[in-house]
């Protein structure tokens, strides 16, 4: 199987510290990488999608300042929360894509970064 | 535009019954299907997916989906669901060919009670 972690699990912080979170992928080389935010009882938002070796492309309101993004090899993407405020409080996803044979694999999801803000 | 339309936000079922999630979309272009499941505080799960061939696809779990091109549908269907089976399920729409994102519907609760 293909298999994503994420690290941490949980993190807390106080307002104003920076958080970064990582996204591996453990047994396949990942070229593209997602991260998506959930809100409580809601769907998955995607933040940004990062290739790697390349600058990372973020969806329309997503600050790119705010959510620092490095893909810096086949298997690991972190994400940087920078100056945290409560409102940044949410449930972070990342999912990790390979290639085959010219068409797009699934994407496989780690399980989640649970980050409060206080 | 893609788009994908969980109707049913939260969907309650006794234990042993049959049950069906509803999906649909919208697309202009040829389209990847999925399903995802989340249990709680916990990432996605692939149940199944539609990429081309049969209409029919079999998931883990014993999940089912079929596609119905003329009616923009992929409903998942269960035919008796354990109370295990409680979580939240996920349809997404990707584009064909060598992109990228996935565009998830709202979700739908899946709710088995005994």
């Amino acid at each position: 199987g293909a298999v994503v972690s994420q690290h941490p699990s949980r993190v807390i912080c106080k307002s104003g510290t920076s958080v970064k979170i990582e996204c591996r992928s453990l047994d396949f080389q990942a070229t593209t990488m997602f991260w998506y935010r959930q809100f409580p009882k809601q769907s998955l938002m995607l933040m940004a999608t990062s290739n790697e070796g390349s600058k990372a492309t973020y969806e329309q309101g997503v600050e790119k300042d705010k959510f620092l993004i490095n893909h810096a090899s086949l298997t690991l993407s972190t994400l940087t929360v920078t100056s945290a405020h409560p409102e940044d409080s949410s449930f972070y996803i990342c999912s990790a894509r390979r290639l085959r044979r010219g068409w797009a694999d699934t994407q496989y999801f780690g399980p989640g970064t649970r980050l409060t803000v206080l | 535009a893609q788009s994908v339309t969980q109707l049913d936000s939260q969907v309650p079922v006794f234990e042993e019954a049959p049950v069906e999630l509803r999906c649909n979309y919208s697309s202009s272009v040829s389209v990847y299907l999925f399903w995802y499941v989340q249990y709680p505080n916990q990432g996605l799960q692939l149940l199944l997916k539609y990429l081309s061939g049969s209409t029919l696809v079999k998931g883990i779990n014993g999940f089912e989906a079929e596609f119905n091109k003329s009616q923009t549908s992929f409903h998942l269907r269960k035919p008796s669901v354990h109370i295990s089976d409680t979580a939240e399920y996920f349809c997404a729409v990707q584009e064909g060919g060598a992109t990228n994102k996935l565009i998830f519907g709202t979700g739908t609760l899946l709710a088995v009670q005994p």
